[in-house]
């Protein structure tokens, strides 16, 4: 089956810090990938979607010049949290749409999860 | 922004019992799909139904699909304690099959 990987799985950083994550496609072509964020005990959050490129689309209140997120390959998009804060502590998961799929199947990333400090 | 509605928010059934949760969305969609995540884990597809279906049926997995009420149902039958997870609920619209989620049921099955 199509698999997604998310790099790093875990990351601690200081307050101000900015932090790279990184998804792959890693047997498929991906001109399309979202990414998630998650709070504890709730459910995921849609924050953008990743076109391979040109600009992602943002969803209503997710912050662009917060989340940057470049998709400058067919299996590779990444999102970086500039200057983060504890606020932005949470788990982080991408998807992949297979195209090759009729119903367009998402395939989620294991998630990374970030603590600012 | 999330679109539906899951309940119950929490669900405690012995093993071999069913568990039924339920998802409610409020605009139209392409597809509506079922996903598990283990506690601080990555998502894991369970079934995907399509907008022209009315139930579908893996193993112990039995998927339905209302688009008049805009509500969909999950029944895991013959729970085992391995089933605990939480279960999401995900509605795929417009071009891409953008996924909006509900907002979960917790499913723990006791021994």
């Amino acid at each position: 089956g199509a698999v997604v990987s998310q790099h790093p799985s875990r990351v601690i950083c200081k307050s101000g810090t900015s932090v790279k994550i990184e998804c792959r496609s890693l047997d498929f072509q991906a001109t399309t990938m979202f990414w998630y964020r998650q709070f504890p005990k709730q459910s995921l959050m849609l924050m953008a979607t990743s076109n391979e490129g040109s600009k992602a689309t943002y969803e209503q209140g997710v912050e662009k010049d917060k989340f940057l997120i470049n998709h400058a390959s067919l299996t590779l998009s990444t999102l970086t949290v500039t200057s983060a804060h504890p606020e932005d502590s949470s788990f982080y998961i991408c998807s992949a749409r297979d195209e090759g799929q009729s119903y367009n199947e998402q395939f989620f990333g294991p998630g990374t999860r970030l603590t600012v400090l | 922004s999330q679109q539906g509605e899951e309940d119950p928010q929490a669900l405690s059934i012995q093993e071999g019992e069913n568990a039924t949760m339920n998802c409610s969305y409020k605009t139209s969609i392409n597809n509506l799909q079922w996903y598990r995540q283990n506690s601080g884990r990555g998502l894991v597809h369970l079934i995907l139904i399509r907008s022209n279906e009315r139930e579908k049926h893996s193993g112990r997995l039995r998927v339905t699909l209302d688009t008049s009420k805009k509500s969909s149902s999950l029944l895991i039958t013959a729970s085992r304690a391995a089933d605990t997870a939480s279960y999401f609920c995900a509605t795929g619209s417009g071009g891409y099959n953008k996924l909006i989620f509900g907002a979960g049921t917790r499913l723990a099955v006791h021994p």
